[in-house]
Order: structure tokens, then sequence, then C-alpha cells
């Protein structure tokens, strides 16, 4: 059964850094590229970025590009993003989700509650 | 980047009508790799359709994708009350990836 599971929820000030993890399990981490969803309350769903766990190859958002970090460790198939310069509209649920190389995401975790405040 | 835009932005229907949604790309999504999701709050979105017109594992035969290019419609024949949710289209033709804003399907 293909499992992601996302780290707990975090509080963090403006101008702070958070990195959350998503541990996998189910398939191997590199035959899948991992990617990385915001959801902002009254938002929509926004695409961030995804790695390559076979060669750590990312693309990212312009949106996020400069703040965003996306990394995949295989030796514990985990996938992290770290997101830098925090403002208040960075609090959001933000999920990883999986797919097939430059294919549809499929599997998504249950999501990781940022909470930014001032 | 490919900008996807869904209308309308809510849709107000009753159980056992047809739901039509839209989703506008602003250039032609390559190869029609574009996807649809179902999102309900506290959920992970669940994938719906793939490839414009193709079902994912499970999803039942009154949801139905169509178009091409640049117009793609998802189609709900006959709802459900479990159907009620925000509705997502997604392109992964083109890098970066792409959602559109999501139509939210709400009980008249």
């Amino acid at each position: 059964e293909v499992q992601l599971v996302q780290s707990g929820a975090e509080v963090k000030k403006v101008g702070a850094s958070v990195k959350i993890s998503c541990k996998v399990s189910g398939f191997t981490l590199t035959d899948n590229h991992m990617h990385w969803v915001q959801q902002a309350p009254g938002r929509g769903l926004e695409w961030m970025g995804l790695v390559d766990p076979r060669d750590g190859e990312t693309i990212y958002a312009e949106k996020f590009q400069g703040r965003v970090t996306i990394t995949a460790d295989t030796s514990t198939d985990t996938a992290y993003m770290e997101l830098r310069s925090l403002r208040s509209e960075d609090t959001a649920v933000y999920h990883c989700a999986t797919s097939r190389p430059y294919d549809m995401l499929t599997y998504w975790g249950q999501g990781t509650l940022v909470t930014v405040s001032s | 980047e490919i900008v996807l835009t869904q209308s309308p932005g809510t849709l107000s229907l009753s159980p056992g009508e047809r739901a039509t949604l839209s989703c506008r790309a602003s250039q032609s999504v390559d190869s029609n790799y574009l996807a649809w999701y179902q999102h309900k709050p506290g959920q992970a979105p669940r994938l719906l359709i793939y490839g414009v017109s193709s079902w994912a594992a499970g999803i039942p035969d009154r949801f139905s994708g169509s178009g091409s290019g640049t117009d793609f419609t998802l189609t709900i024949s006959s709802l459900e009350p479990e159907d009620f949710a925000v509705y997502y289209c997604l392109q992964y033709g083109n890098s970066p990836y792409s959602f559109g804003q999501g139509t939210k399907l709400e009980i008249k």
C-alpha cells in the first residue's frame, strides 16, 4: 500500500524558515518524482515544485523560486520541503504528492499546517 | 508557464443534476496531459481523471473528461451528495506544472 506520511504542524515567526518531511512507503522513491503543493486559506491548490530523487534535479514554480528547496533522501525514503523568509501569506497546508516521472500527481500526503505569525 | 482558468468559480446544483466544469489553458497543453482532482476539506485531493479522459482507479463513470488543446471539461452526469466539493484541473504536460484556481460545487 502506498503511503505518504508528513510531519506535524508548525508555528513560525515571520522571516523564519520551515522544513517539512514526507516519509513514503509502498513504492521505490527513485522510481517517482516528489512534488509539494500549497493550499492557503481562501486560495486553491498551488504547485510549488518537484524533485527527482534519482539525481536531485528540481523544478520550481516561479512564485516560490529562490525561497523553496525540495530534496529527497533515498536512504530514508523521505522527501523534504524547506521554505525560507516566511511571510504571513505562507500560512497554509502543504501537501507532498508523488507521480511517475513527468506524470500526474497520484498519491498524496495528509497535509501539514504551517502557521506564520508576527 | 501555463495558466489554467476554471469556470465557473462556484456552481450551485441539486443532487441528480448534471454538472459541467470548464478549464481553459493559456496555451496548448502538451500531449493532453490534463487531470482533474476532487478536494474536500481536511482531506487530500483525489485524482479523478488523467490524460483528459481516462478514469483513475475506483472512480465512478458518472465522472467524465473531455477536450483538447486549450479547452477541457469535467462532466458529472448525475450528482450524488458526496460529489459536492472543490474541483481542480492540473496540467502536467509543460514544466512547471500548474493548477486551475478551482470550481466550488455546492448544493443548491
